[in-house]
């Protein structure tokens, strides 16, 4: 039959906790990683960015780890808010300008 | 900065007609991407131009889609005949040629009676 539809990883994290939001990426080859926010009703905003030469790279709140070994990619939010509650996405771009997006992590932060 | 603009926010329209969505990418940017958004398919690149130029449309679903760039500031995706099936969100997006990070648009919610 046909498919109803993504089903959607989904985290539910409490208030003041860390979160963190796992990824497997597809390609050996690519060399630059990004994680996208997403809220409702609004496109994919940046969130940070990774580049194979690295493993970890932090930002305010956030840090990025990538294992190239076994080709996965993690986001931790540090003290997670109501308003990190929305759907993120890990990208891979794998080759001159072209990103491919994963089908995306339902983050829901309970006050 | 104004960011990426895109026109229509909403469209409903029927079965058989034409359907042109509008971009404008943020000034500056050279490369711009087409995506579509729906529940069963998540994501999807459809098309991106780099300077203009269409690099890659192997995301476009079929010859129904079109998209052109005349110049660095405005891009259509065009639709005809629409179908049922082509309702989803398409978002607009665009980068700096070099970077990996791309501003995206409101999005256009399409709706194919």
């Amino acid at each position: 039959g046909e498919s109803v539809g993504l089903h959607l990883p989904t985290l539910s994290v409490q208030e003041g906790d860390n979160s963190i939001i796992n990824c497997a990426y597809s390609n050996s080859a690519s060399d630059y990683f990004i994680w996208y926010k997403q809220e409702s009703g609004k496109g994919p905003q940046f969130i940070i960015d990774i580049r194979s030469n690295m493993d970890k790279r932090q930002g305010q709140r956030v840090t990025v780890l990538l294992n190239k070994t076994v080709k996965h990619l993690s986001l931790q939010i540090a003290a997670t808010q109501p308003g990190d509650s929305a759907v993120y996405f890990c990208a891979e771009k794998t080759s001159y300008d072209k990103v491919i997006f994963g089908p995306g992590t339902s983050l829901s932060v309970i006050p | 900065d104004a960011g990426v603009i895109q026109s229509p926010r909403h469209e409903v329209t029927e079965m058989g007609q034409e359907v042109t969505l509008r971009c404008k990418p943020i000034s500056g940017h050279n490369s711009l991407f087409w995506y579509r958004q729906t529940m069963m398919r998540g994501l999807e690149l459809l098309i991106y131009f780099n300077n203009n130029v269409p690099i890659d449309d192997s995301g476009m679903p079929e010859d129904r889609f079109s998209a052109k760039m005349p110049n660095a500031s405005f891009s259509t995706l065009k639709i005809q005949p629409s179908e049922p099936r082509d309702s989803a969100v398409y978002f607009c997006a665009s980068s700096t040629l070099l970077a990996g990070e791309q501003f995206f648009g409101p999005g256009t919610r399409l709706t194919v009676l």
